[in-house]
């Protein structure tokens, strides 16, 4: 059965660097994986995807200030997003998938950027 | 990218089906046949109901449908049980190779 484990700081001050990191279980390194975001009561928003092999692709609304990376060797990847603000205060999710979809999912992280 | 759009709230009574769409561009949603659909329980990650337009993963009831016809995909949930509360949430592969996720709809079983 796969399983997604994610952890990472989880209050930051403003400009500071947010870091988490994903690790998968259960599957082979293979396929997709992606982070998305969910502001407090509001919708979702795709941040970027990585291959296994470690190609990488990012919204263009965040392109700017966001770096995912893979660890193989660990069965783990990795978000950080530069120069936090309010605004980046939210739910991180990350996700494995195949087919244009995403298909299993990690437990969130709240993420709460002060002034 | 702009969000896809779905209707902010849908309810129904037990037992009666319900429909939520989801509109989005010639670049997303009719240009692909990669639109999925997540059901989001509160306080809970997303879970993948429907892929590819209309398969659904092992496991999820086929009670969840989906469908699309031009910009616009649908999802239908027959014999609405109190389980099925819940927000859902469409996503689309896009034309730039992002995904889009829509602005999310809360379902009420009444």
């Amino acid at each position: 059965q796969v399983q997604l484990q994610q952890w990472g700081a989880g209050l930051l001050k403003a400009s500071e660097t947010l870091s988490l990191t994903c690790a998968v279980y259960g599957a082979s390194f293979s396929d997709y994986y992606c982070w998305v975001r969910q502001p407090p009561g509001r919708g979702v928003e795709w941040i970027g995807e990585i291959s296994h092999s470690g190609s990488t692709i990012y919204n263009p609304s965040l392109k700017s200030r966001v770096t995912i990376s893979v660890d193989t060797s660990k069965n783990q990847f990795s978000l950080k997003l530069s120069s936090v603000t309010a605004a980046d205060t939210a739910v991180y999710y990350c996700a494995r998938g195949s087919d244009y979809t995403w298909n299993f999912w990690g437990q969130g992280s709240l993420v709460t950027v002060s002034s | 990218q702009s969000a896809l759009t779905q209707p902010a709230s849908v309810s129904g009574s037990p037992g009666q089906s319900i429909t939520i769409s989801c509109t989005g561009t010639s670049s997303d949603v009719g240009g692909y046949n990669s639109v999925s659909w997540y059901q989001q329980h509160p306080g809970k990650a997303p879970k993948l109901i429907t892929y590819g337009v209309s398969d659904r993963p092992p496991g999820v009831s086929n009670r969840f449908s989906g469908s699309k016809s031009g910009n616009t995909a649908s999802l239908s949930i027959s014999g609405l049980q109190a389980e099925d509360e819940a927000d859902y949430y469409c996503s689309s592969y896009a034309s730039n190779r992002i995904y889009v996720f829509g602005t999310g709809t809360k379902v009420t079983v009444l």
